[in-house]
């Protein structure tokens, strides 16, 4: 039974510290999403990685956040340094081919920042 | 920018009634999805409408697709306890761009 898996699965921080999120994606699939999630603004896209190489991460903080997949099996999402406001859940995706296509979801890393 | 407006936002119900939700835009899709997602989860899937006035059923869950391609709808009879959690919609867009998501309905089916 294929599916997205992500490390940790809850993190509590304290403002300024770095945060790492890892994400494998399904065998097989060429596009992985970085989602962040709150009761407020819903789902929001982060950045999305076709073949690995980076398509769009406009919704993203530039200043402090990055996303990476350094191979195949591997996306990255960190946060140096991190605030209060970044506490939310933050979900990997992917997805077999194009952006369009149906998004498997991970069990979210539940991100707090004191 | 295309936005798709669930409601309602909150959704409290006993055992045994039925309902509706809804998945709104201005803008035309190509297709839709229904995600659903349960507390500590992420979004799974539930169906992808592509045609105008395309009805898909799924047990006791009843998915419509507007003629327009504006609006979707989704209906549960004889709400279970096990329907709670988070519905969301999710529109494709013209052009080789990610899904664009609501924010979701919150559903709480009370035994």
């Amino acid at each position: 039974d294929a599916r997205v898996t992500q490390t940790p699965r809850h993190k509590v921080t304290e403002m300024g510290q770095e945060v790492t999120m890892r994400c494998q994606p399904i065998l097989g699939h060429n596009t992985v999403f970085w989602y962040r999630q709150t009761m407020m603004q819903g789902l929001e896209l982060l950045a999305y990685f076709r073949n690995r190489a980076p398509l769009d991460d406009s919704g993203m903080p530039k200043d402090r956040f990055s996303a990476e997949m350094p191979d195949a099996t591997l996306a990255t999402l960190k946060i140096q340094p991190s605030e209060p406001r970044d506490s939310a859940v933050y979900f990997c995706a992917s997805g077999l081919d194009t952006p369009r296509d149906t998004q498997y979801f991970g069990p979210g890393t539940r991100l707090t920042v004191l | 920018t295309q936005l798709l407006e669930q409601s309602p936002q909150f959704l409290s119900i006993q055992e045994g009634e039925n309902l509706t939700v809804y998945c709104n835009s201005s803008s035309v899709f190509s297709s839709l999805q229904w995600y659903r997602q349960e507390p500590g989860e992420g979004p799974v899937l539930l169906v992808t409408v592509v045609t105008g006035g395309e009805v898909k059923k799924l047990k006791r869950l009843t998915f419509q697709f507007g003629d327009a391609r504006k609006d979707s709808s989704l209906h549960i009879t004889a709400a279970q306890p096990g329907d709670t959690g988070l519905y969301l919609c999710a529109g494709v867009v013209p052009g080789n761009t990610p899904l664009v998501f609501g924010k979701g309905t919150r559903l709480s089916v009370i035994a």
